[in-house]
């Protein structure tokens, strides 16, 4: 069975700087997507960004940025410049290709921007 | 173009009561999904909906929970009756589907927050 693993509960960071949030994530399959999302305060959750483990580029969505190391199992999120509407929950999510279309959860990051 | 809507966004019960959710999902999505969120927990799938067909509710406790999609588009989940350990966030969430290529996205709704008293 997959699991994915967020290990930092709650993270902080000035508005302005740069804020890496780790997830990692087990799994025996070859081909599958990851993804991190952003739950708000007002709790609707936001692709943020995605990425598919065939693809060795990392994504990019303008301030968003991915590391993903597949040897690793590891999928980091770097949010730069960060803004204080990035103040949120930061969930990744795991997904293999192939059928099942079923999304394994993080406990998820709460990042707080500081002014 | 509308997101996921979801209603009601609070609902407050007393335990053993009924309760039902609703869902339209974005138009043209033939994919739906029902999350459970616990405080400070990630989603957790309920059950998956390929049209109006139920693919994955291998989650669903179906002693007290039932979902149904008429039509392949609104989506219905009740909760008969409520426990106190149903207090959470209830999620639905969208994609276009197994055929489109695109299907490993998906959007998510605002949620109803449910309270068991």
């Amino acid at each position: 069975a997959q699991t994915v693993t967020q290990s930092q509960p709650e993270m902080s960071v000035q508005e302005a700087e740069t804020v890496t949030l780790s997830c990692t994530y087990d799994t025996s399959e070859s081909n599958y997507y990851l993804f991190w999302y952003k739950q708000p305060p007002s709790r609707q959750m936001i692709l943020v960004i995605r990425q598919e483990a065939y693809k060795q580029q990392n994504a990019t969505e303008n301030r968003f940025s991915v590391n993903f190391q597949k040897a690793a199992k590891s999928f980091s999120l770097k949010i730069s410049d960060s803004q204080l509407g990035d103040t949120a929950m930061y969930f990744c999510a795991f997904m293999k290709s192939g059928g099942t279309y079923k999304y394994i959860f993080g406990t998820g990051t709460r990042l707080k921007v500081l002014a | 173009e509308a997101g996921v809507v979801q209603s009601p966004r609070y609902k407050i019960i007393e335990k053993k009561q009924p309760v039902a959710f609703w869902c339209n999902p974005i138009s043209g999505h033939n994919t739906l999904y029902w999350y459970l969120q616990n405080l400070g927990q990630g989603p957790e799938l309920l059950i998956r909906y390929e049209n109006e067909e139920a693919v994955d509710d291998s989650q669903l406790p179906k002693d007290r929970f039932s979902a149904e999609r008429l039509k392949g588009v609104d989506s219905t989940l009740k909760i008969q009756p409520a426990e106190l350990g149903d207090s959470a966030v209830y999620l639905c969430a969208s994609s276009l589907g197994v055929t489109s290529g695109m299907a490993d996205t998906q959007y998510f709704g605002p949620g109803t927050r449910l309270t068991v008293l």
